[in-house]
């Protein structure tokens, strides 16, 4: 059975970069089936899709992110990660990385995802 | 983008009874539609996809239909622990979208 769980600082400060890794245990991310995505929720609100990481086909980004958002994988660690750059407390909420399947069309639905971790943008 | 609009905001309903949540999409997603659960503190759970397609193990009193630009997610007998908050979210486009939510309520 596939897990996934986020890792990486709780507390990032403003016009700094956010770091964030998704470790995927019982499946491999090079696999070639599925999608690895990034998603953020803040306090509250719903859930904004972010990017998503396909090995050997590279990357989709979200427009409204795209110009600060790297995502990139560690097929040895089987880890995917996310970068994003010049934060500020717009960017404070809780990080999810989840799972999605190539053979559907835009990827499909999210299943399994991680637990998720915070994230704080604060001085 | 496709913009997904879900109704109503808050739906207060008491044990045993039956919800109805609707989904409602900007524009034609035929079935590309998934339902997810997400309780405070918790990451969501996938419960629908395909907008009628049962996750495993979810029991039967979750069912799913629509197609097009109008959804439904119906859960009947409501148990305790169905009291959460629902998001709906497009697959037909690669810029995947949500729902706002419908927050589901004990009465």
């Amino acid at each position: 059975q596939v897990q996934l769980q986020e890792s990486g600082p709780g507390l990032v400060k403003p016009s700094q970069t956010l770091s964030l890794t998704c470790t995927v245990s019982g499946g491999s991310i090079s696999s070639g089936t599925y999608y690895w995505n990034w998603f953020r929720q803040p306090a509250g609100k719903g859930l904004e899709w972010i990017g998503r990481f396909f090995f050997s086909r590279g990357t989709n980004y979200s427009p409204s992110l795209e110009s600060r958002v790297t995502i990139s994988a560690d097929t040895s660690r089987n880890q995917f990660s996310l970068n994003l750059s010049s934060v500020t407390a717009a960017d404070t909420a809780v990080y999810f990385c989840a799972r999605s399947i190539v053979a559907v069309p835009a990827g499909g639905w999210f299943d399994p995802w991680g637990p998720g971790t915070l994230v704080t943008v604060s001085s | 983008e496709i913009v997904m609009t879900q109704s109503p905001a808050t739906l207060s309903v008491s044990p045993g009874e039956s919800a109805t949540l609707s989904c409602r999409a900007s524009q034609s997603v035929s079935s590309n539609l998934a339902w997810y659960q997400q309780k405070p503190g918790q990451a969501p759970r996938l419960l629908i996809h395909g907008a009628f397609t049962r996750a495993t193990g979810l029991p039967d009193r979750f069912s799913g239909s629509g197609f097009g630009t109008e959804f439904t997610l119906t859960i009947s007998s409501l148990q305790s622990e169905d009291f959460a908050i629902y998001y709906c979210q497009q697959y037909d486009n690669w810029l995947i979208t949500f729902g706002q939510g419908t927050r589901l309520d004990i009465k």
